[in-house]
């Protein structure tokens, strides 16, 4: 069966990098992805990565996927206090619509100053 | 371009009614999924439409239902609401379905509380 798992609470400071971690079970996924949800709003998403891919960057965010310990990571460089968000990582056998995507419970990420 | 709206985004229910939420998809997007929200489950799927045709529906019992409309709208329907009903639910349109890899835009949500 599918399953995500994240830690519930990372706590940065400002300015340094944050590194959100995420396990998953699948082996047949395809696409693995980080969303990031604000109080009172719906899922923005951030990056996404296929599974044949080993790393992903895209401005402050690299995404890291170790397909054989099924193993993600999304690192923030520069953390600043409008990432303080919560953050899912998600995962999907086909491009994500039909079969749904299957989320963790999500990581709050806490920026101190 | 218009993001995914979601109608209304506040509601308050009873126990035993039942409740209609409305999503509309960005322009052009065919495909739109449902999702509830709550602290105890966390995310869960519970289906997706596709050119006005249910694909796949998640692990939740019948009183959910949903269905899609030719302009690729779509509503959700809860009959006979329980109080574990109260979530926020979801909305995500993308332009396509399957096979190829494609984004997926989710509108803010409806939150929805049963009393």
């Amino acid at each position: 069966g599918e399953d995500v798992e994240q830690s519930l609470f990372l706590s940065v400071r400002e300015g340094d990098s944050s590194v959100i971690n995420c396990t998953y079970t699948d082996s047949s996924s395809t696409y693995l992805y980080w969303y990031k949800q604000e109080p009172g709003a719906g899922l923005q998403l951030l990056t996404y990565i296929f599974s044949n891919m080993d790393m992903k960057q895209d401005q402050r965010l690299t995404v890291l996927l170790n397909k054989k310990d099924k193993h993600l990571s999304l690192r923030i460089a520069d953390t600043q206090t409008g990432d303080s968000a919560i953050y899912f990582c998600a995962e999907s056998i086909g491009g994500g619509g039909a079969d749904g995507l299957t989320f963790g419970k999500g990581t709050h990420l806490i920026i101190q100053p | 371009k218009a993001g995914v709206t979601q109608t209304p985004r506040y509601l308050i229910k009873t126990r035993g009614q039942q409740v209609t939420l409305s999503c509309s998809p960005i322009s052009g997007h065919r495909s739109v999924s449902w999702y509830q929200q709550t602290p105890g489950q966390g995310l869960q799927f519970l289906f997706e439409y596709f050119s006005e045709t249910q694909r796949n529906k998640g692990n939740f019992p019948g009183r959910f239902s949903g269905r899609q409309f030719s302009n690729s709208r779509s509503e959700m329907n809860v009959s006979t609401l329980e109080l574990g009903d109260s979530a926020l639910y979801l909305c995500a349109s993308s332009l396509t379905s399957g096979g190829i890899y494609y984004e997926q835009y989710f509108g803010p949500g409806t939150r929805l509380t049963v009393t």
